[in-house]
């Protein structure tokens, strides 16, 4: 079974550009959340979806937006890049809703995100 | 903002050496989830603990954890170079949040 994919890998994008993260989850996952990771802030929820509605959101800017389409897969989008957003973005999936106990939650291999 | 800390920051060992970190959070959890992160890499999944568990194993691992101090630890016993990695402890039941990380060096 394949795991949680992320595309692109790495890029590089301009401030004040705007970047879009893709995100498969694993067969039969409903749920994907995002995070970011960063050296100065460690690992940060931005939010997670479930059966396309946005059900937890982390304490970002209104830049930060996502969405969840009906086969579970899952973008991230940012706005307005500024030099701070550089960092590791982290695609999550679960099987079951959110808050529900006891759900082991995969991440993929993330998206390199470099503003210049 | 984080959950808690974890300690050491950083731990090298020699292979074959055993391996302990500790984590410790802030507020009441339904569960604890570890992972070992590759440098540049994703989030690995090592094993989930209840809240109700005192103790899980699973391979080269041991995990425990004690609700009253609100702290966990994580042994990896016999280390081999490939452990080479962060570890971070992270609680929540689907918004997980996370630890600080233990950086390990095992050296050959």
């Amino acid at each position: 079974k394949a795991g949680v994919t992320q595309t692109p890998r790495y890029l590089i994008k301009t401030r004040g550009q705007q970047v879009t993260l893709s995100c498969s989850p694993i067969s039969g996952h409903r749920s994907v959340s995002w995070y970011q990771q960063t050296p100065g802030q460690g690992l940060q929820f931005l939010f997670e979806y479930f059966s396309e509605t946005q059900r937890n959101k982390g304490n970002f800017p209104g830049r930060f937006s996502g969405r969840q389409f009906s086969n579970s897969r899952s973008e991230m989008n940012v706005s307005t890049l500024e030099l701070g957003d550089s960092a590791l973005y982290l695609c999550a999936s679960s099987f079951k809703p959110p808050g529900t106990e006891e759900d082991t939650i995969y991440f993929g291999e993330g998206s390199w995100l470099t503003v210049v | 903002s984080q959950q808690g800390e974890e300690d050491p920051q950083a731990l090298s060992i020699q292979e074959g050496e055993n391996a302990t970190m500790n984590c410790s959070y802030k507020t009441s959890i339904n569960n604890l989830q570890w992972y070992r992160q590759n440098s540049g890499r994703g989030l690995v999944h090592l094993i989930l603990i209840r809240s109700n568990e005192r103790e899980k194993h699973s391979g080269r691992l041991r995990v425990t954890l004690d609700t009253s101090k609100k702290s966990s630890s994580l042994l990896i016993t016999a280390s081999r170079a490939a452990d080479t990695a962060s570890y971070f402890c992270a609680s929540g039941r689907s918004k997980l949040t996370f630890g600080t990380g233990t950086r390990l060096q095992v050296t050959l």
